[in-house]
């Protein structure tokens, strides 16, 4: 049963036009949301976070929606750079466990 | 300030082996999870370690086992190794506290054959 859920394994950006990438669980227990990229050969690097407090935190280019009603949260990326590709996972917790649920990853690739 | 590092990057087994894979925390963090992620898919939970004892577990078998060191470095042991255990383990650490996020080594990819 797949907690985590990234229904989109890969999407094709412009350089410089929005990047959504999309997630949905399904256990209501999840508190705590993060997004990592993960570059061939090496390990995800951490991007942004939420808490299930909020519906939205911004660093930079990155902006995370949490819409908690729907299961669902989103990775906007403005403007895309063709070094933000790569795999993207989202992630989930709860309770402070810090035992990370993934998802399988979407693929991003900007186009020059 | 270091970041999380792991040994071996590489490593190849015969089914029934035993390995042993190394992590060292990023200083300052005192939890160490470890994860397993296989080909095409995002990483799955094994066990996390907290001031050198087990404090939760994923849906892996007793020959997943671990330790964590006075210095929160830690090493993840695999017993009887079987062909389904190839894949790349990462390691994260992580400060405790009021903050969540984990950072992630580079992994260790284990090829079992």
């Amino acid at each position: 049963d797949q907690q985590v859920k990234q229904n989109s394994p890969s999407l094709s950006v412009q350089e410089g036009r929005i990047s959504i990438l999309n997630c949905d669980y399904t256990n209501s227990m999840f508190d705590y949301f993060l997004w990592y990229k993960k570059y061939p050969a090496e390990g995800p690097t951490f991007l942004i976070s939420i808490s299930s407090i909020k519906d939205k935190n911004e660093d930079g280019r990155f902006t995370v929606f949490l819409n908690k009603s729907a299961k669902h949260l989103s990775l906007h990326i403005v403007p895309s750079q063709p070094g933000d590709s790569a795999v993207y996972f989202c992630a989930a917790d709860y309770m402070g466990r810090r035992a990370l649920t993934f998802g399988s990853g979407t693929r991003l690739q900007v186009q020059p | 300030e270091t970041g999380v590092t792991q040994s071996p990057t590489h490593l190849i087994k015969t089914r029934g082996q035993q390995v042993t894979l190394r992590c060292s925390s990023q200083s300052g963090h005192n939890t160490v999870s470890w994860y397993q992620q296989a080909l095409g898919q995002g990483p799955q939970f094994i066990f996390q370690y907290y001031r050198e004892e087990e404090n939760g577990r994923g849906n892996f078998p007793p020959r997943f086992s671990g330790l964590q060191f006075p210095n929160y470095s830690s090493e993840l042991n695999v017993n009887a190794l079987e062909l389904d255990d190839s894949a790349l383990y990462l390691c994260a650490s992580s400060s405790g506290g009021n903050s969540y996020e984990q950072y992630f080594g580079p992994g260790t990819r284990l090829t079992v054959t």
